[in-house]
């Protein structure tokens, strides 16, 4: 079945740092991928989508491109601040893929990223 | 405001009392579905509705009940709560299943004693 592997951290690091947080999955269709945000004592929000193989995603400075051969969405921002603490989610939507995350959402497990002033 | 609201936000309850979690959309989303969130687990889902009377089961859907008599509302009933349900639950909406984002929820803290 569907599957997202991302690291789970907690990844620490200082404002100005460059971040990335590895992102790869497995899927037995055509899917959509998606990064997810949790502010704390919120709920998820979309940070940004990528729908067919090398789109690249972006917003608020967060970037991720869509790499169908090394299977891969990698969440990338050049210079973090403090506001950008927060769980973030690797996601995959895989319309042909009827069997469990049953509307076609797979999460991967959240990676907590810490940004120290 | 285009939301979903989730109520209550946080419950401390007994071990067989049952309990209702409700959720309402305003976006006139024909999808909507539950999540349970634990450490290390990520997000799986319990149960999602694909429209009014039409539900189904997620991955987890053991010892949950839902129903989907109206479009805006889809709760979440625990019959008899355990103490593995512990957890946070996210409802989330979206126009159907093949359209993402998922609008989620602020969330609701059970915890079960």
């Amino acid at each position: 079945g569907d599957s997202v592997t991302q690291m789970e951290g907690p990844v620490t690091l200082s404002e100005e740092a460059f971040l990335t947080i590895n992102c790869t999955y497995t899927a037995t269709g055509y899917p959509s991928l998606f990064w997810y945000v949790q502010y704390p004592g919120e709920g998820l929000q979309l940070l940004l989508k990528a729908t067919k193989a090398d789109d690249k995603g972006s917003n608020k400075g967060f970037e991720a491109t869509y790499r169908k051969e090394t299977t891969s969405f990698h969440l990338e921002k050049g210079s973090v601040q403090v506001s950008d603490s927060a769980v973030y989610f690797c996601a995959l939507s895989d319309k042909w893929y009827s069997g469990g995350g049953a509307d076609g959402l797979t999460f991967g497990k959240g990676t907590h990223l810490i940004i120290q002033p | 405001e285009a939301q979903v609201t989730q109520n209550p936000r946080y419950l401390i309850t007994v071990t067989g009392k049952k309990l209702t979690v409700t959720c309402s959309q305003n976006m006139n989303h024909e999808y909507m579905s539950w999540y349970r969130q634990d450490p290390g687990l990520g997000l799986r889902q319990i149960y999602y509705s694909m429209n009014v009377e039409v539900t189904d089961k997620g991955d987890v859907p053991e010892g949950y009940k839902v129903s989907r008599k109206e479009k805006r509302n889809f709760p979440l009933i625990l019959e008899s709560p355990s103490p593995n349900q512990t957890s946070l639950y996210f409802c989330a909406s979206s126009l159907g299943r093949d359209n993402q984002p998922q609008h989620f929820g602020d969330g609701t803290r059970l915890s079960i004693l």
